[in-house]
C-alpha cells in the first residue's frame, strides 16, 4: 500500500532562519511521483514541485529546495531564510505514474509552519 | 476560466438533508479529481473521472456519495442524507492527462467547499 508520512505536525521558527520539512513516502511501485503543496489561510492548494522517481537530482527554485532521496524513502523540503509569507500547512503528496493509472495524489497530513516576525 | 472554481464557498446544512457541490476545472483539463479534508487532516480521495467517466469508485466513503460529470466540464458530488461526519472541506482538482509513464498530472486545486452539516 502507498503511504506518505509527515512527521512534524506543527513547526515555529522565526523569520530568515531556515528550516526543513520532511516527508517519507512508502510505496512498491517502482515508477511514481511526488509532490509537494502550500495550503495558506484562505484553503486553496498550491503546486509547489513534482518529481518522478527516475530523477533523484535534487532542486532549487528561489529559497526553495527538495532533497529527493530513494535509498531512504525520503523528498525533504527546505525553506530558506524564511518569511512571514511562508506561513501556511505543507503537504506532501505521492502518486502512481504508468499508464491508464488514475493518478489520485496520497496526502500526508501536512506540516503546519508559523515563521513568526 | 483561470483557475478551478468551485461552488458554493460555504454550505451550511441541516442533518438528513441532501447537498450538491459544483467544481468547474480549468478549460481543457480532461482529468478531475474530488477529495476531502476534515479538520486537521490531510485530503482523502474521493473519485477520479477521466472525460465524463469514474472507473472507479470505491474511494467514495458511502452510498450516499455520488459523482457525475457532463461535457468533459463541470462536475457535481452530491451527498445524500447528510451525516455531521460528513463536515469537512471537499476540494476539487483537474489536469491534463497524458498516458505515458510520464504523464504530468500536475493537479490544481480549487479552493473548496466547506460542509458543515449542523
Amino acid at each position: 500500500a502507498q503511504k506518505v508520512t509527515q512527521a512534524q505536525t506543527e513547526i515555529s521558527v522565526v523569520e530568515k532562519e531556515d528550516v526543513t520539512l520532511d516527508c517519507v513516502y512508502e510505496t512498491r511501485d517502482t515508477t511514481y511521483y511526488l509532490f509537494w503543496y502550500k495550503q495558506p489561510p484562505s484553503g486553496e492548494l498550491v503546486f509547489l514541485i513534482r518529481r518522478n522517481s527516475f530523477d533523484e537530482q535534487n532542486e532549487i527554485s528561489g529559497r526553495y529546495s527538495w532533497n529527493f532521496q530513494k535509498s531512504t524513502s525520503s523528498f525533504n523540503f527546505t525553506i530558506t531564510a524564511s518569511q512571514v509569507v511562508d506561513s501556511a500547512v505543507y503537504f506532501c503528496a505521492l502518486s502512481e505514474a504508468w499508464e491508464g493509472s488514475q493518478g489520485n495524489l496520497i496526502f500526508g497530513k501536512g506540516t503546519k509552519l508559523s515563521v513568526k516576525p | 476560466g483561470a483557475g478551478v472554481s468551485q461552488s458554493p464557498s460555504n454550505k451550511v446544512t441541516e442533518k438528513g438533508k441532501d447537498v450538491e457541490l459544483r467544481c468547474d476545472p480549468i478549460s481543457g483539463h480532461t482529468a478531475l479529481y474530488w477529495y476531502r479534508q476534515r479538520l486537521g487532516q490531510g485530503l482523502e480521495f474521493l473519485i477520479y473521472f477521466q472525460g465524463n467517466s469514474a472507473p472507479d469508485k470505491s474511494g467514495l466513503p458511502s452510498d450516499r456519495f455520488s459523482a457525475e460529470r457532463t461535457g468533459e466540464s463541470v462536475s457535481t458530488l452530491t451527498i445524500q442524507r447528510t451525516q455531521q461526519e460528513d463536515s469537512a472541506v471537499y476540494l476539487c482538482a483537474s489536469s491534463i492527462r497524458v498516458n505515458s509513464i510520464l504523464a504530468k498530472n500536475i493537479q490544481y486545486f480549487g479552493a473548496g467547499t466547506r460542509l458543515s452539516v449542523l
